[in-house]
């Protein structure tokens, strides 16, 4: 199985900052990697597919780059509603694998 | 709209077997095109992917849990289920139901349900 690992497990930030999360495969995926968003008590909902690709209704203050084995989700000025764990994914070769999360707390 | 919803016994006893259903509205399942999947995650955990099924009932497992699960697909009624059998306290989840599709070249889970938590207990 493709191990997905991210960086940080966790961070605070303020309302306006902008935030990096990283995201590193065991081996390389080209750009088959999604990144999701979970809230507390919520499903996670899709953000970015294909490393960069926007899914429809994401604003867009979220951006995803990378290719091969490093990735980043980026989200460029921090709003309330952001505050929330996000998950990587990737579907270069099944089973389809996940990362363990990064929460996005308030400073 | 598309929305998926699960449902299902919230407590199974240790060895016996879990079983879901989901409940697809605002697309058909045979109409093709998509994936129909389970996905779970342990409380305060990460997310596993446990396995899809197409229209035709045809089916992928997670090699992990391939020895215990099985999905079937009811057309006519618009949904797809689950079995996890032999389960112990660490099948204790939150299974969530999603559409799986392909968007450009990657695999996305791009509609979820809710969610329902399984606790296994005596």
């Amino acid at each position: 199985d493709i191990q997905m690992t991210q960086s940080p497990s966790s961070l605070s930030a303020s309302v306006g900052d902008s935030v990096t999360v990283t995201c590193r495969a065991s081996q390389s995926i080209s750009r088959h990697l999604n990144w999701y968003q979970q809230k507390p008590g919520k499903a996670p909902n899709l953000l970015i597919y294909a490393a960069s690709s926007l899914q429809s209704g994401v604003p867009s203050r979220f951006s995803g780059s990378g290719s091969g084995t490093d990735f980043t989700l980026t989200i460029s000025s921090l709003q309330t509603e952001d505050f929330a764990t996000y998950y990587c994914q990737q579907s270069f070769s099944t089973p389809w694998t996940f990362g363990q999360g990064t929460k996005v707390g308030i400073k | 709209q598309v929305q998926l919803q699960e449902s299902g016994p919230g407590l199974v006893k240790p060895s016996q077997t879990l079983s879901l259903t989901c409940t697809v509205s605002g697309v058909s399942i045979s109409s093709g095109g998509y994936y129909w999947t389970w996905i779970r995650q342990h409380p305060g955990k990460g997310l596993e992917w446990i396995g899809h099924i197409y229209h035709s009932g045809n089916t992928y497992y997670n090699p992990s849990l391939k020895s215990r699960v099985s999905m079937s697909v009811d057309t006519s009624k618009n949904q797809f289920s689950l079995e996890l059998s032999s389960v112990t306290a660490a099948d204790t989840a939150v299974y969530y139901c999603a559409r799986q599709r392909s968007q450009m070249t990657t695999v996305t889970f791009d509609n979820w349900g809710q969610g329902t938590l399984v606790t296994v207990s005596s």
